[in-house]
C-alpha cells in the first residue's frame, strides 16, 4: 500500500522568511496530493491540493510542486506570517482504494 | 467552520465505561470518515461510510464500533477501551459522488482520555 513520508518534522522560521516542507510518496499509482493545516484545537483544513496531472499550482503565498518521477511534492509558503504557524500535513491518494494517505506532519512556527 | 461538528469535545472514560462520540455535517455530503490522530504518527482511517454503507474497516479493534444511521449523522461507540486508545478521533465528510470533488472536511475532533 501507499507510504507517505513527511519532512520536517518541525521548522522555525522568521515573519517574512520562506518556509518548505517536502513530502515522498511509494506508490506511483496515486493521483492526488493535499495539504492540509492543523490548528490548535482544530481540525485539518484543506490548503491547496494538486493532481499528478499539474506539475505545481499556486494560491497566493501558498504553493504547491510535483515531481511524478522522483514520486515527491513540496509546499511552499512565503512572506510567512504568525498566523502560518500550525501543524501541516501532506496526503496522498491511492487510487486503488480512494482513501488518503497521510504524512506525519510538520509543526511550523513562524516567529514575529 | 467547516460545517461538521464533533460532541463531545473531550472525554475521559475508564476502562470499563461505554461511551459513544458523535459527528454531524451539514454539507449535504454522502461519505463520513473516522480517523484516529496520535502524537507524532499519521492521521489512521479507521472507518468510511459512502451513502451510509461501511466501505472500509481498516483492522480497527471491535472495542471501536461505528455507526450511520443517515448520511447527516456519524457515531463511534467505544466500549472496553485501552489506555493506548487516547487520541484525537476526527470526523470527515465528502460528496464523493461523481464531481463531487476531492475534499475532505473534517470536525474539531473528539480529545479522549483513557484512564
Amino acid at each position: 500500500g501507499e507510504n507517505v513520508e513527511q519532512h520536517p518534522s518541525t521548522l522555525s522560521v522568521q515573519e517574512g522568511d520562506s518556509a518548505v516542507i517536502k513530502c515522498t510518496y511509494s506508490d506511483s499509482a496515486s493521483n492526488y496530493f493535499p495539504w492540509y493545516k492543523q490548528e490548535l484545537g482544530k481540525g485539518p483544513q484543506l490548503i491547496i491540493d494538486i493532481r499528478s496531472n499539474v506539475g505545481e499550482k499556486k494560491d497566493q503565498r501558498i504553493a504547491v510542486t510535483l515531481n511524478k518521477t522522483a514520486k515527491h511534492f513540496s509546499l511552499h509558503i512565503t512572506e510567512t506570517q504568525p498566523e502560518d504557524s500550525a501543524v501541516y500535513f501532506c496526503a496522498a491518494r491511492n487510487t486503488g482504494f480512494q482513501k488518503l494517505v497521510f504524512g506525519t506532519g510538520t509543526r511550523l512556527l513562524v516567529s514575529p | 467552520e467547516t460545517g461538521v461538528t464533533q460532541t463531545p469535545r473531550h472525554l475521559v472514560m475508564g476502562m470499563t465505561n461505554k461511551k459513544s462520540l458523535k459527528c454531524e455535517q451539514h454539507l449535504g455530503h454522502n461519505a463520513m470518515y473516522w480517523y484516529k490522530q496520535s502524537a507524532k504518527k499519521p492521521l489512521e482511517l479507521m472507518f468510511v461510510y459512502s451513502l451510509e454503507e461501511r466501505v472500509e474497516n481498516n483492522s480497527v479493534p471491535s472495542r471501536f464500533s461505528p455507526e450511520c444511521p443517515n448520511s447527516s449523522h456519524l457515531f463511534l461507540h467505544l466500549h472496553t477501551l485501552q489506555p493506548e486508545d487516547s487520541a484525537l478521533y476526527l470526523c470527515a465528510s465528502k460528496d464523493s459522488l461523481a464531481g463531487g470533488g476531492e475534499t475532505q472536511y473534517f470536525g474539531p475532533g473528539t480529545r479522549l482520555l483513557v484512564l
